[in-house]
Parts: C-alpha cells; sequence; structure tokens
C-alpha cells in the first residue's frame, strides 16, 4: 500500500541551527512533493513544490530536496527562529490525482 | 478574496443528530476537497469534487454525504453523528488546471460529538 512517513513526530532545535525534517514514501511515484506549514488551530499553507526533475529548490530560509532513487524528501530551514516553529506536512499526489499528506513534524525552536 | 471560508468554526453535536459544514471559496477554483485531522493521524481525504455536478469519495467517505452545485460551495453533511466523527475538518480548494495541485485551506471546523 502507499504510505508517507515523517520519521519525527517532534524536532527540537536551538534557535540559529538548521533543522532538518523528513519525508519518505512507498509505492509512490509521484511527479512532485509538496510542503505545508500548520500552526496551531489553523489550516496548513502551502510553502514550496518540487518536482521529480529536480533535486533541489530553495526560498530563502527553506530548501528542499527531492530523491526519487532514496523515495525521500527532505526539508531545511537555515538559520531557525522562533517564528519558525509549527508543523510541517509532507504531501504527495496520490493516484487519482488528490494530494495525500503525511502525519507532519512539530518543529520547536528554542531562543 | 477571502480564500476559503468554513462555517462554523466550532461545534458540539449529540449522537445521532445531522449538521453541515459549510465550505466556499472565491477564487473560482474548480477543485475543491474535504479533509479531516486527527492526532495521530495526519489529514485524510474524506470526499472531493472537480467541478459543479461532481463529487467522488476520498480514503475516509463512511458518515459524509456532499453535493456540489455550485463552483464556490462545497458543503459536506454528516447525516447521523458518531463520536469517531469527532474531528477537525479542513475544506481546501486549487484550480483543477493546474498541475502542481498546491491546495488552499480554510481555517477549519472544529466538531465534537458527544
Amino acid at each position: 500500500s502507499q504510505k508517507i512517513e515523517q520519521n519525527s513526530e517532534a524536532l527540537n532545535i536551538q534557535e540559529g541551527k538548521t533543522a532538518t525534517l523528513t519525508c519518505n514514501y512507498t509505492n509512490y511515484s509521484p511527479a512532485y512533493l509538496q510542503w505545508y506549514r500548520q500552526d496551531p488551530g489553523r489550516g496548513p499553507v502551502f510553502l514550496l513544490l518540487i518536482r521529480e526533475n529536480e533535486k533541489e529548490k530553495r526560498k530563502e530560509r527553506l530548501k528542499v530536496t527531492f530523491d526519487t532513487t532514496l523515495k525521500q524528501s527532505l526539508f531545511h530551514i537555515t538559520a531557525s527562529q522562533p517564528a519558525d516553529s509549527a508543523t510541517y506536512l509532507c504531501a504527495l499526489r496520490g493516484s487519482q490525482g488528490n494530494l495525500i499528506f503525511g502525519k507532519g513534524t512539530k518543529l520547536s525552536v528554542k531562543p | 478574496n477571502a480564500g476559503v471560508t468554513q462555517t462554523p468554526k466550532f461545534q458540539v453535536l449529540k449522537t445521532g443528530q445531522s449538521m453541515t459544514l459549510q465550505c466556499a471559496q472565491d477564487m473560482n477554483h474548480e477543485y475543491m476537497s474535504w479533509y479531516r485531522q486527527d492526532p495521530g493521524m495526519g489529514l485524510r481525504l474524506i470526499h472531493y469534487s472537480v467541478g459543479a455536478g461532481i463529487t467522488d469519495q476520498g480514503e475516509v467517505p463512511n458518515g459524509y454525504n456532499v453535493s456540489r452545485s455550485t463552483t464556490e460551495d462545497f458543503p459536506l453533511r454528516l447525516l447521523s453523528a458518531a463520536p469517531s466523527q469527532t474531528s477537525v475538518y479542513f475544506c481546501a480548494s486549487r484550480p483543477s488546471g493546474r498541475d502542481t495541485g498546491e491546495l488552499f485551506f480554510g481555517e477549519g471546523s472544529r466538531l465534537t460529538v458527544l
């Protein structure tokens, strides 16, 4: 069966460090992968999309990599700040064209 | 633009009651969907629609009905609420013509069934 796994439920890091979140998938051949941010009590907000033919994508302090051989995406936040504390979700396009989400990783950045 | 608007934000129901969660978007998006989010389970797709008059089931459709009479609105109906339907419900939309599939979410409706 198709699975999306975000390995860590929670990640705690110190301000200024780089946060690295992992998203692994099985039995998918996604054309792209997306990352969302969700704050408590709010809906998810789109951050980045990376296509299967792209190895890396950057947006300000965010960087996403996509390795279709390893079936893995890494999401990096450099120079992390307390305001980056949130839950981050990865998502893949499923067979019916809908987005299938991982369970998310809750990131806490301590000052 | 207001984006995706969900009402109500909070609702408490008794087992067996029925209700409708409302979702409206003002972005002229063809695709609309409903997800539920539970602790430890992540977001799971309930129903979706690729345009007015067209709906289909997602991963967890049992106990829910939807209809899509206009492009703007996509209500989710609970026919006979059960405690297992206690959850946070999110409506999301996107333009079908775009292959990126980026979803725009509402702020959620928190439902408690006693």
